[in-house]
């Protein structure tokens, strides 16, 4: 069974600060990897993907991948309340023919302003 | 923008009933998914389409049946409605082999009374 595993949180932190949300999953294979956001009643929005090992940045957002620790993390500089929702990571399968992408249970944020 | 479309927001059927949800996307894509959403429990897989009139179980396929009749709509059809299926279900499409990720409906808000 794939799994990617997340806390649930509530992870709290002030305005302005650094929110750092990690991910680990257990499908070796992996090569491809999501970060989706996703406001209360709503559906989740695709955030951020990253396929190589390091960092990779857009805005506010840097996402780390680690294949060989099997992590992936995401960095949110200078939060917002707006950023406040629950954060999903997502990792594609491996496998000839599985197109499908394993969810974690997200992790929720909360920005206090 | 790829727009995924979920035919109804929120919907209260009763038990027994029979329930289609549909699902049309309008960028071509090659697969689309049902995933229901409950608290704690996450999303999980339904049944998914990698292409017309091809259909394949997920995690959680029982009480449930899905048609793919054209390439851009997907329906799920609860065959007899039950309180346990009260749920968010969103539908996701995604081109090729799935490394872009999904892209998510708005979802439907089920409620069986």
């Amino acid at each position: 069974q794939k799994e990617v595993e997340q806390n649930s949180g509530p992870l709290s932190v002030p305005e302005g600060a650094i929110a750092s949300l990690n991910c680990t999953y257990s499908d070796r294979g992996s090569q491809s990897f999501f970060w989706y956001r996703q406001y209360s009643g709503k559906s989740p929005e695709l955030i951020m993907f990253i396929y190589s090992n390091g960092d990779k940045e857009d805005g506010r957002f840097t996402a780390q991948l680690n294949k060989a620790s099997q992590y992936v993390s995401l960095l949110i500089r200078d939060s917002q309340p707006s950023d406040s929702a629950t954060y999903l990571c997502a990792v594609k399968e491996s496998g000839a023919g599985s197109y499908q992408l394993t969810f974690g249970k997200g992790t929720k944020l909360s920005v206090i302003p | 923008d790829v727009k995924v479309t979920q035919s109804s927001r929120y919907l209260v059927k009763r038990t027994g009933e029979k329930v289609f949800l549909e699902c049309v996307q309008d960028m071509d894509h090659e697969n689309m998914f049902w995933y229901r959403q409950d608290p704690g429990l996450g999303l999980r897989l339904i049944y998914f389409s990698y292409d017309v009139k091809m259909k394949e179980k997920g995690d959680i396929p029982e009480g449930y049946s899905v048609s793919r009749e054209k390439k851009e709509r997907f329906s799920l059809i609860l065959e007899s409605a039950s309180t346990n299926q009260t749920s968010m279900y969103l539908c996701a499409s995604s081109p090729g082999q799935g490394t872009r990720g999904y892209t998510f409906g708005s979802g439907t808000r089920l409620t069986v009374v």
